[in-house]
């Protein structure tokens, strides 16, 4: 069965800053990796999406790599700041979607 | 974009009552919803998946007798969450696939908070 884990489960840092958030998985047959963010007590926003094939995606600040051989993907979040506080999620699809524990990220103002 | 809703998107109710939560995709058709649940500081947890036309298909250890999912059209699939408990508060989130599309992608609800006191 996939599991997926995310690391660290928290982080705080202050508003400027680079940051990257790690999600791995132990299944490497998989259709695409997908990054999520949660607002407490919110549903979940799509912010990006890598196909099996890819490597990477770009949105804005954001940027995410796939290494299917090695089961991971990173979130890169460039220039900080407040308003991306929230949960971060990633989910890889299988047969469904394998969701990790997340990380819960606060930019400090 | 495609657009998923869900109702309510807050429900509280006593112990032992049943309680309904709707999800409709919007702009598309949805032959295959998903139902999840996430603990507070969890991530998100599959339920089970509703299929139109036909029965979901539960994951393991969700009792199906007790969350009932019907997907009687294809923009329509609603879980009732029977005689419930404290222990099933919790936030259901809904996602559907878009019938007219190959691959993978889910649409995401906004989600419902049960309270159950």
């Amino acid at each position: 069965k996939q599991e997926v884990t995310q690391i660290p489960a928290a982080l705080s840092v202050p508003e400027g800053e680079n940051l990257v958030l790690n999600c791995s998985f132990t299944d490497s047959a998989i259709y695409n990796l997908q990054w999520f963010r949660q607002d407490p007590g919110k549903g979940l926003t799509s912010l990006l999406l890598i196909q099996s094939s890819q490597r990477e995606q770009t949105s804005g600040r954001l940027n995410a790599s796939l290494d299917k051989s090695s089961g991971r993907s990173t979130l890169y979040i460039a220039a900080s700041q407040p308003g991306d506080s929230a949960t971060y999620l990633c989910a890889v699809t299988g047969n469904q979607f394998y969701f990790g524990t997340g990380t819960s990220l606060t930019v400090i103002p | 974009g495609a657009v998923v809703s869900q109702h309510p998107s807050w429900v509280i109710c006593k112990s032992g009552t049943s309680v309904k939560i709707e999800c409709r995709s919007l702009d598309f058709q949805a032959t295959t919803m998903f139902w999840y649940r996430q603990f507070p500081k969890q991530s998100l947890m599959l339920m089970a998946t509703s299929n139109e036309g036909s029965k979901a298909t539960y994951e393991q250890g969700v009792e199906k007798d007790k969350f009932l999912i019907n997907h009687a059209s294809l923009t329509l699939s609603t879980l009732t969450v029977t005689s419930a408990h404290p222990e099933d508060s919790s936030f259901y989130i809904c996602s559907a696939r878009d019938s007219q599309l190959a691959g993978t992608t889910q649409y995401f609800g906004p989600g419902t908070r049960l309270l159950v006191l």
